[in-house]
């Protein structure tokens, strides 16, 4: 059973980065079947798409994000990292880290689909 | 950029069928998803590529998509569906609806 690990600061200060680590268990992050991701949700909100990889290559980000993003990937440890800089209150949220199945468009060409596996999110909170 | 659009709230009483919309500019040639997320817990994804339900998923959830709009329908409603339901959809990003609170009266 393939799951996901959220961890990282649960405090962060305003304008420095936010660093998070998604650890996979039961499954490989290197499998040729998914893409991984990112989402978060402000306290009371909805869900915000962050980033989206391929463990080989390519990546999509959210363009309200993208100039604050970074992602890495380990796939020594099955893990992946979020890195997010210039935090403000703004980006207060559960973070989630997740899994997507791959979808084809008429191309032939894949893309992100759904995200079938979630893990139980890490709350963050920016403050001095 | 792309948008999709959800009812704030739906309420429907227990046995009856829920019925939850998400819009959006041809949404029907995208793929739709469903997720739905309990208080305090991470969202479940219930319905994906329109209709389709993973393992696990009662049969009371079902879905279709076709022109703008994409449906979850719930049938015979239990108050363990009471939850906040979103849709996904991909236009070059990863879309999400705003979200539906579904209380279950």
């Amino acid at each position: 059973q393939l799951q996901l690990q959220e961890s990282g600061p649960g405090l962060v200060k305003p304008s420095e980065t936010l660093s998070l680590t998604c650890t996979v268990s039961g499954g490989s992050i290197s499998s040729t079947y998914y893409y991984w991701g990112w989402i978060r949700q402000p306290p009371g909100k909805g869900l915000e798409w962050i980033d989206s990889f391929y463990y080989s290559g390519g990546t999509y980000y959210n363009p309200s994000l993208k100039s604050r993003v970074t992602i890495s990937v380990d796939t020594s440890k099955n893990q992946f990292s979020l890195k997010l800089t210039s935090v403000t209150a703004a980006d207060r949220a559960v973070y989630y880290c997740a899994r997507h199945v791959i979808y084809y468009d008429n191309s032939g060409l894949p893309y992100p689909g759904a995200f079938d596996i979630w893990g139980q999110g890490t709350k963050v909170t920016v403050s001095s | 950029s792309y948008e999709l659009t959800q009812p704030p709230s739906v309420s429907v009483s227990p046995g009856q069928t829920a019925t939850i919309t998400c819009s959006g500019d041809k949404l029907g040639d995208k793929y739709a998803c469903w997720y739905q997320q309990k208080a305090g817990q991470s969202p479940v994804l219930v319905i994906y590529q329109d209709y389709k339900r993973p393992s696990g998923i009662p049969e009371r959830f079902s879905g279709s998509n076709s022109g703008n709009t994409a449906t979850l329908t719930i049938s015979g409603t239990q108050a363990m569906d009471e939850a906040d339901y979103y849709c996904q959809a991909w236009d070059s990003s990863v879309v999400f609806g705003g979200g539906t609170k579904l209380t279950v009266l």
